[in-house]
């Protein structure tokens, strides 16, 4: 079965400060994506940064980025320069090749302290 | 703004009756995904249609059912309303079928009292 873990259920960072948001996945697919999305208070759903699992080059967002190691299945979500606004829910998840069911992680909450 | 719109924003009703929310893709978009995400717990996927047929689905109890109609807008039916179906009811949208970024609607809410 596919799973995601976050294992940093609440996290801070000072503003203008760097972040980084753990996550860990177990899938049996070769072919699979990943994504980190955002939910600030608003509770809408926002796309932060995708990747493919079939590329070797993390995947940059202005200044998110990601380090993914396929081997240890790990995909952890760097947050550079961190502004108030990146204050939110973030969710890890993982979509299979075959069909597209996204599995999301339970999410970890960034505070951002001024 | 995803382009993903859903209504009605919010819903109110009582125990044992049955509600429709309704979910129109961004334009092109011939994927339609439906999530469940109650208070305390993370999201869960429901099920996915792909241009109007049932492509994979997820812990969707047997109360509630889906549609997509041929102008690719879907419906999620809700029957029997408990307690426990008090949630946020994200709809998704995505251009293919797999390995493509779904993208949010604003979400329904729904309280059953």
């Amino acid at each position: 079965a596919q799973t995601v873990t976050q294992s940093q259920p609440e996290m801070s960072v000072q503003e203008a400060e760097t972040v980084t948001l753990s996550c860990t996945y177990d899938t049996s697919e070769s072919d699979y994506y990943l994504f980190w999305y955002k939910q600030p208070p608003s509770r809408q759903m926002i796309l932060v940064i995708r990747q493919e699992a079939y590329k070797q080059q993390n995947a940059t967002e202005n200044r998110f980025s990601v380090n993914f190691q396929k081997a240890a299945k790990s995909f952890s979500l760097k947050i550079s320069d961190s502004q108030l606004g990146d204050a939110a829910m973030y969710f890890c998840a993982v979509a299979q090749g075959s069909y597209d069911k996204v599995i999301f992680g339970p999410g970890t909450s960034l505070s951002v302290i001024p | 703004d995803s382009g993903v719109t859903q209504t009605p924003k919010h819903l109110i009703t009582a125990t044992g009756q049955r509600v429709t929310l309704r979910c129109s893709p961004r334009s092109g978009d011939l994927s339609v995904y439906w999530y469940q995400q109650s208070l305390d717990q993370g999201l869960q996927f429901l099920i996915q249609y792909y241009n109007g047929e049932e492509r994979a689905k997820g812990n969707i109890l047997e109360r509630f059912s889906a549609q997509q109609f041929p102008d690719l807008h879907s419906e999620l039916n809700l029957s029997s309303l408990e307690l426990g179906d008090s949630a946020l009811y994200f709809c998704a949208s995505s251009l293919w079928e797999q390995g493509d970024t779904q993208y949010f609607g604003p979400g329904t809410r729904l309280t059953v009292l």
